[in-house]
């Protein structure tokens, strides 16, 4: 079946250092990973996608890193700021009509 | 845009209980989704709709209908509510099966 974790289920960094989450899949079909950002209360919010013909994607102060050896998906977080407190989520998608999620990862940002 | 919209936000049911859980969206999304998200846990797909007309199960449709009369509304509907139907549940679209999923803010319903 489709397993998708994540390594840490929390992580507190100090604000303006660099941020790592990372997340384990088992599927090596999956062809589409997505991160996403929840904040409390609040539904998932799209931070940025990979797919499986690329092994870095940048975008504003996040970087996905796929490493499809060992099915390992990272985002990176530069110059991390409070308002990037929230649970991470990866996402994969194997093509099925479907993501699957990890549990999540609580990032805490401290000022 | 509005984006997803979802109401109610909060709602609390009585065992055997029914109610509909509303769904719409303003982005000509061909692609719904309904999810529920325990506490702690990931999102787990309860039904998908790939386009007007046309609707599938997902991961855990058990106790859930739905339906899709038009590409912009895609309602959950709840016929006889048990307390492990005690979740927050997303509603998501998006363009096609390839695309970003976008999601609504969320329903918590309590089933006590």
């Amino acid at each position: 079946g489709e397993s998708v974790g994540l390594h840490l289920p929390t992580l507190s960094v100090q604000e303006g250092d660099n941020s790592i989450i990372n997340c384990a899949y088992s599927n090596s079909a999956s062809d589409y990973f997505i991160w996403y950002k929840q904040e409390s209360g609040k539904g998932p919010q799209f931070i940025i996608d990979i797919r499986s013909n690329m092994d870095k994607r940048q975008g504003q102060r996040v970087t996905v890193l796929l490493n499809k050896t060992v099915k390992h998906l990272s985002l990176q977080i530069a110059a991390t700021q409070p308002g990037d407190s929230a649970v991470y989520f990866c996402a994969e998608r194997t093509g099925a009509n479907n993501l699957f999620f990890g549990t999540g990862t609580r990032l805490t940002v401290i000022p | 845009n509005a984006g997803v919209t979802q109401t109610p936000k909060f709602r609390i049911l009585k065992i055997g209980q029914s109610m509909t859980l509303q769904c719409t969206q303003d982005m000509n999304h061909n692609y719904m989704y309904w999810y529920r998200q325990d506490p702690g846990m990931g999102l787990k797909l309860i039904y998908y709709s790939v386009g007007a007309g046309i609707t599938d199960k997902g991961e855990v449709p058990n106790g859930y209908n739905v339906s899709r009369s038009t590409t912009e509304d895609f309602p959950l509907r709840l016929e006889l509510a048990a307390p492990s139907q005690t979740s927050v549940y997303f509603c998501a679209s998006s363009l096609n099966s390839g695309n970003t999923i976008y999601f609504g803010e969320g329903s918590w319903l309590t089933v006590v």
